[in-house]
């Protein structure tokens, strides 16, 4: 157990809909990570909250977007759902930069149908 | 353009042998590489990491190689295990205040009893 927990485990939902994916970091964990794996891919950088700011993006498409809270759990809201945003969602977090160690949830399976 | 590659995307080894899983970047801003296990069903499980200012790290029955003039590096298990079986994924960090993860594909080890 990494001590990083995402909510819900799985989603199924309908093309056009919004869902909204939630993360809690590890105790002490200021750095918050999202990440999709899509069939076929390695795991692909979407974004980076460190204490409440958005620190470094990736290739995240405008219909997506995140958020880190005061009490520092993230929430990953994705829209307008199309077929291919069906993969693994999954939330990493960290001490600080000092080490890039990250730890991983176990994900959200998100199904667009 | 795929920074991380792992050629093999699957290794099946013999209980007891030696394990060897490979992975080779690109980007020579990396300088931080790192290894996860991914069990199916969970989130991926940091492993191992190494510095780019080493050529070796060691963790029990896990050993890193870098070889930074070739950009390539190495995941030896020694003894290899059933339950090592899993997919190994290879993540780099050009740190610096960047501290995303570019990961590669994965190469799925089984280790037969």
């Amino acid at each position: 157990d990494s001590g990083v927990t995402q909510t819900p485990k799985h989603l199924i939902t309908a093309t056009g809909q919004r869902v909204t994916l939630r993360c809690s970091p590890r105790s002490g964990d200021l750095s918050v990570y999202w990440y999709q794996q899509s069939l076929d891919q390695g795991l692909q950088f979407l974004i980076q909250y460190y204490n409440g700011e958005e620190r470094a993006k990736g290739n995240i498409l405008e219909r997506f977007s995140a958020q880190q809270f005061p009490d520092l759990h993230s929430e990953l809201n994705l829209s307008s759902l199309e077929l291919g945003d069906s993969a693994l969602y999954f939330c990493a977090s960290s001490v600080d930069a000092a080490r890039p160690e990250q730890f991983f949830g176990p994900g959200t399976r998100l199904t667009v149908l | 353009d795929q920074q991380v590659k792992q050629n093999s995307p699957s290794l099946s080894v013999q209980e007891g042998r030696i394990s060897i899983l490979n992975c080779d970047y690109t980007n020579s801003m990396f300088d931080y590489f790192l290894w996860y296990k991914k069990y199916p069903a969970e989130g991926p499980t940091f492993l191992i990491s190494i510095s780019s200012i080493k050529d070796k790290n060691e963790d029990g029955r896990f050993t890193v190689f870098l070889n930074k003039s070739a950009k390539h590096l190495s995941l030896h298990i020694v003894p290899s295990q059933p339950g090592d079986s899993a997919v190994y994924f290879c993540a780099a960090s050009e740190g610096g205040g960047s501290e995303k993860l570019v990961f590669g594909k994965g190469t799925k080890l089984t280790v037969n009893p």
